[in-house]
């Protein structure tokens, strides 16, 4: 089955540096890549997705590029702002079954 | 209602005693999943229902653990004789359509304490 390795496990940037997360799968069936957003006392929220037909993808200071040769996908965050500061999630899946979730990134924007 | 609704938000149980975990998902969502969390960790996935199909309960710890949904909209999670190492987070989430294709909305958990 899917695989999904995330590093770093803790991240620490100081305010209006850039951060980057990257992940690996295993199964290169796999064809869709959400990263969540875990703030305190929540729940997961989806920041910013991709597919396999697509090599990147920008929503304002976020973006995720994915390499379906290598198998990895990074998320990219810059000019990071306090409020950026939570546990991230990647998480792959092949078609037809359930996501498999990375272990996660705490990222902690320094002021 | 506008986004996914888990209750109770907390339950402290005592040892030895059920516990029942209710997820009322997005309305039109058709698939539904539990997962739990441990404290500073990832995501575990317990089960996963999809319309009237035979539900996913590949991801249930134990036979302790069960699920059900009902008329396709909320859905329920019994652990019977809780144990300690039951504590944890059981997070719901609903996506629209089928298995890891589309976005799923988690609601925000149920913290479980067992004592």
């Amino acid at each position: 089955g899917e695989n999904v390795e995330q590093h770093p496990s803790t991240l620490s940037v100081q305010e209006g540096d850039s951060a980057v997360i990257k992940c690996t799968y295993s199964d290169s069936a796999s064809n869709y890549f959400p990263w969540y957003k875990q703030e305190l006392g929540k729940g997961p929220q989806l920041i910013i997705d991709i597919r396999s037909n697509v090599g990147e993808k920008k929503d304002q200071r976020i973006a995720v590029t994915l390499n379906k040769t290598a198998k990895h996908f990074s998320l990219h965050i810059t000019e990071t702002q306090p409020e950026d500061s939570a546990v991230y999630f990647c998480a792959a899946s092949p078609p037809g079954q359930n996501f498999v979730f990375g272990p996660g990134t705490r990222l902690s924007v320094l002021p | 209602g506008a986004g996914v609704s888990q209750s109770p938000s907390n339950k402290v149980t005592e040892k030895g005693k059920d516990v029942e975990l209710r997820c009322d998902p997005i309305s039109g969502h058709t698939a539904l999943y539990w997962y739990r969390q441990s404290l500073g960790q990832g995501l575990e996935f317990l089960i996963y229902f999809q319309g009237n199909s035979a539900p996913d309960k590949s991801g249930l710890p134990s036979d302790r653990f069960s699920a059900e949904r009902t008329g396709g909209s909320v859905s329920t999670l019994t652990i019977q004789r809780t144990q300690q190492e039951d504590s944890a987070v059981y997070l719901c989430a609903s996506s629209f359509s089928g298995r890891g294709d589309t976005e799923a909305f988690f609601g925000q958990g149920t913290r479980l304490t067992v004592v």
